[in-house]
């Protein structure tokens, strides 16, 4: 079985500064790892994965995660944040092999201010 | 080149009525899978089908729910009965064959009265 925990539930940021959204997996194989993004009543959006190729993965929009085994962790990161990235983020890990079921974590607001 | 696409957008169902909802995948992609949120919650997998073909409903429950992939057509999931507890996002995404990511639909909003 595998599973995400995201470790804040709420992160507020001034715009410009970085973003820190932490996440960690726990998984009995090689996991695929995700993250998506959910505006408010909209649906969600892939914003980069991580299958086992390089470890820092870049994604859409200016983020960018890095996949660390020796600390479970796959944590997103943006240097700069903007208005428009205030949003929900998920936390997602897959099953075994291609073509799995997803499972969530439980999210992260992340809320930009002036 | 249309995303996943799903109606309606926004359903309101008394108790005891019965609810459907569309799922039509990606162009290309055979594989539908439909998850549940909950409000203030993250999304939990319900189902995943092929074509024709049920592959894991493990986190379907038991009773009222169902899903189908018809070799012709969208995905429909049936809620037969609705409970106010079924009100939810109910989201569809697709993939393709070999693929790790999915690519999710904007959602239906069922509201139980």
């Amino acid at each position: 079985a595998q599973s995400v925990t995201q470790l804040d539930s709420h992160v507020s940021v001034s715009e410009g500064t970085p973003v820190l959204l932490r996440c960690n997996y726990s998984s009995s194989y090689s996991p695929s790892l995700f993250w998506y993004v959910q505006h408010p009543n909209k649906g969600l959006q892939l914003l980069l994965k991580y299958t086992s190729a390089a470890t820092l993965v870049k994604g859409i929009n200016g983020f960018e995660a890095e996949f660390k085994k020796s600390e479970t962790s796959f944590h997103l990161t943006k240097p700069s944040a903007h208005m428009s990235d205030a949003a929900e983020y998920f936390c997602v890990v897959s099953g075994s092999g291609t073509a799995s079921k997803l499972t969530f974590g439980t999210g992260t607001r992340l809320q930009v201010t002036l | 080149n249309a995303g996943v696409m799903q109606n309606p957008r926004h359903l309101v169902r008394r108790r005891g009525q019965e609810a459907r909802l569309r799922c039509s995948p990606m162009k290309g992609h055979s594989h539908v899978y439909w998850y549940r949120q909950l409000p203030e919650e993250g999304l939990k997998f319900m189902v995943y089908l092929q074509k024709e073909n049920i592959i894991d409903e493990s986190g379907m429950p038991k009773e009222r729910f169902s899903a189908e992939f018809p070799k012709e057509g969208p995905s429909i999931l049936r809620i037969q009965q609705v409970v106010r507890g079924d009100s939810a996002a109910y989201f569809c995404a697709s993939g393709g064959r070999g693929a790790y990511e999915q690519y999710f639909g904007p959602g239906t909003r069922l509201t139980v009265t």
